[in-house]
């Protein structure tokens, strides 16, 4: 069964660096999402994206983030000044129609 | 925007006993109310869903009961076993809303006992 994939599966960085966070969401999909959980906490929304463009954005999507899809299968978000706030899981998901498929994660801890 | 509320935080259970958490949600927009089970560093795992023109499904031990008109879902596992135990998560969305964005619930610990 095909998967959303997400990559580094842990990401370390330095409080003010830039980080790229990479999804390649399922194959014919063509929703794409960014979330985030602060541990212990509930999933928030932070973008969606169709047609190659953003659909929809919540507060926590400031213009510190950023989304791209470069090619046909990779979906990132940048964030480019990352904070200690930032620490958190962030999941990419993809749908075709109404059921969102989560990737594994990616653990972002700012130091 | 949507605020979903979700109780209880955590529940706690005998194995074979039911379990039933319940969420409302604030859009009477919303029409999709998705339910994902979420292990320890795993991600959230899609177990159940309904759209607002259903008031109930079933799949095995897990149903899904929805009031439109109080905007109230709720998830009921029966027969739980020790493997059920997770964080669970209700949440609701607008089908053909641009964004499709899915709003959850603060999420429930499950603790399921031998």
């Amino acid at each position: 069964e095909p998967e959303v994939t997400q990559t580094p599966s842990h990401q370390v960085t330095q409080m003010g660096q830039e980080v790229i966070l990479r999804c390649v969401p399922i194959s014919n999909h063509l929703y794409f999402y960014w979330y985030r959980q602060i541990l212990g906490q509930k999933v928030e929304f932070l973008v969606s994206f169709y047609n190659n463009e953003i659909s929809e954005k919540s507060e926590i999507f400031d213009d510190q983030f950023s989304v791209e899809r470069p090619d046909g299968s990779n979906f990132t978000l940048k964030i480019r000044s990352t904070k200690l706030e930032d620490s958190a899981m962030y999941f990419c998901a993809s749908t075709l129609d109404n059921e969102q498929f989560f990737g594994p994660g990616t653990r972002l801890t700012v130091l | 925007g949507e605020n979903v509320e979700q109780h209880p935080s955590t529940l706690s259970v005998q194995e074979g006993d039911s379990a039933v958490i319940k969420c409302t949600y604030s859009d009477s927009a919303s029409n999709y109310f998705p339910w994902y089970k979420q292990e320890l560093g795993k991600r959230p795992q899609l177990i159940i869903d309904i759209r607002s023109n259903v008031g109930e499904k079933k799949d095995q031990r897990i149903a899904v009961t929805l009031n439109k008109t109080a905007k109230h879902f709720s998830l009921h596992i029966t027969e739980t076993q020790p493997e059920d135990s997770a964080v669970y998560f209700c949440a609701a969305l607008i089908i053909n809303n641009a964004g499709n964005m899915l709003t959850f619930g603060g999420g429930t610990r499950l603790m399921v006992k031998p």
